[in-house]
């Protein structure tokens, strides 16, 4: 299957500075792009939903102000969280979608995901 | 709102042997998909198995099948001759269908499936 890339794996942080996730689809070209968060042993919760060249479009509850989403290319989309907090920590995870492909339906590829760490 | 639930947060099962795992929604779009997603330790997530609504026949890949029972609103996953590697979170998903491909991912919250030795 297709690759999704995420990058990086691990980072640490401090309280109140920046941090950006790259999510590649490194062999497809990804209409649609997806966010989410994973706490310990918990469900996938969907923090956004991105098409190339527009503005994402955030879940009921997450503060686009602090997520920052940006779609660049059919290939690239970042996930800038600003002023992090401890609270922010978290496993990250993209996903890409392709375009429509035969029978109507389309592939959706997961990254291996970001472990934020706020200290 | 599509909602997705599984009522078994972890099962245990011996090596060589089938296990099922349960999953109900509840919707009332007619055009929808199903998924099983497995998410092994290493936290990638994996697709195991995808169920059109529309389609009567209960999808299957090699030792994955499923249950799709529509007008109960049930997809159950079977797992046989189950192996060490297939230890992992197990999520049942929905999507509702469409032509835009903005539709997203709407996540039970999963089943810890342990294999042993």
């Amino acid at each position: 299957g297709a690759v999704v890339s995420q990058h990086p794996s691990w980072v640490i942080c401090k309280s109140g500075t920046s941090v950006k996730i790259e999510c590649r689809s490194l062999d497809f070209q990804a209409t649609t792009m997806f966010w989410y968060r994973q706490f310990p042993k918990q469900s996938l919760m969907l923090m956004a939903t991105s098409n190339e060249g527009s503005k994402a479009t955030y879940e009921q509850g997450v503060e686009k102000d602090k997520f920052l989403i940006n779609h660049a290319s059919l290939t690239l989309s970042t996930l800038t969280v600003t002023s992090a907090h401890p609270e922010d920590s978290s496993f990250y995870i993209c996903s890409a979608r392709t375009g429509v492909i035969a029978g109507g339906y389309y592939e959706q590829y997961f990254g291996p995901g970001t472990r934020l760490t706020v200290t | 709102a599509q909602t997705v639930t599984q009522s078994q947060p972890e099962m245990s099962v011996q090596e060589a042997e089938t296990v099922t795992l349960s999953c109900t929604y509840d919707t009332s779009e007619n055009n929808y998909y199903l998924f099983w997603y497995k998410q092994p330790p290493s936290r990638q997530m994996i697709l195991v198995i995808r169920q059109e609504a529309y389609k009567q026949q209960n999808a299957t890949e090699n030792r994955f099948s499923v249950n799709f029972q529509k007008a109960a609103k049930s997809f159950s996953l079977k797992i046989s001759d189950s192996q060490l590697g297939d230890t992992a979170m197990y999520f049942c998903a929905f999507m509702k269908g469409s032509n835009f491909g903005n539709e997203k991912l709407t996540f039970g919250t999963g089943t810890r499936l342990t294999i042993i030795p």
